[in-house]
């Protein structure tokens, strides 16, 4: 079964601190992997992909990702933490149907509450 | 200018009441999403969406229809409402295709059943 794991409820880190939140995914095909944030009573935000080429990958906000293929993880970093990195953040994997075909559903992990604080 | 946009945000109503939640989306994309956000954050495909093909997810009760009058709107549709399907509902939308498969959401539709 295609799955995603994301092993800490929350994080808490310090302003001005590195901060990692971790996914692990499982899939049947070509990993096609997403990060979101949701804030607070807010939609989901696309923060950044991975389809192929450099397995790190820069994206919204200075958040950047780790793709490792040995170890089926895709860790979502920071350099410098920010209070309004404060969030929950979703890693999700694009669905491969049976037998392929045009739609690619995402499944999410359970979600990461980051909290920073000053 | 926004992307997706749902309505309406906000919606209570009584058990057994029908109701429909509208989503729209101005990218251009062919592939529209409807998602259950639970209270415990957990977020679940519901079904998936473009010109030509539905896919439905076997775990939706089919009291929940989507909708689609045209390729930008995908409204969802509920039959005899239950208190088990409060939640934050989310419209998405995508352009299926070589490097995208990004989804972009609506800001959610919290449905309360009382």
């Amino acid at each position: 079964a295609q799955s995603v794991a994301q092993p800490e409820d929350q994080v808490n880190v310090a302003e001005g601190n590195p901060l990692t939140v971790k996914c692990t995914y499982s899939v049947s095909g070509n990993p096609y992997l997403f990060w979101y944030v949701q804030y607070p009573n807010r939609g989901l935000q696309f923060l950044l992909k991975y389809i192929t080429g450099d397995n790190l990958v820069k994206g919204s906000y200075g958040f950047e990702a780790e793709f490792n293929k040995s170890q089926t993880s895709f860790h979502l970093k920071k350099p410098s933490a920010l209070v309004s990195d404060s969030a929950l953040y979703f890693c999700a994997v694009r669905e491969w149907a049976m037998g392929g075909g045009s739609q690619g559903n995402l499944i999410f992990g359970k979600g990461t509450k980051l909290s920073v604080k000053p | 200018d926004t992307a997706v946009s749902q309505t309406p945000k906000y919606l209570v109503t009584q058990m057994g009441n029908d109701k429909s939640i509208k989503c729209e989306q101005n990218l251009g994309h062919d592939t529209m999403y409807w998602y259950k956000q639970d209270s415990k954050k957990f977020l679940k495909i519901m079904f998936s969406y473009n010109n030509k093909e539905l896919i439905i997810n076997e775990t939706v009760p089919n009291r929940f229809s989507p909708k689609s009058p045209d390729k930008a709107h995908l409204n969802l549709h509920i039959n005899s409402l239950e208190l088990g399907d409060s939640a934050v509902y989310f419209c998405a939308s995508s352009q299926q295709g070589v490097g995208s498969y990004e989804q972009y959401f609506g800001p959610g539709t919290r449905l309360t059943v009382t």
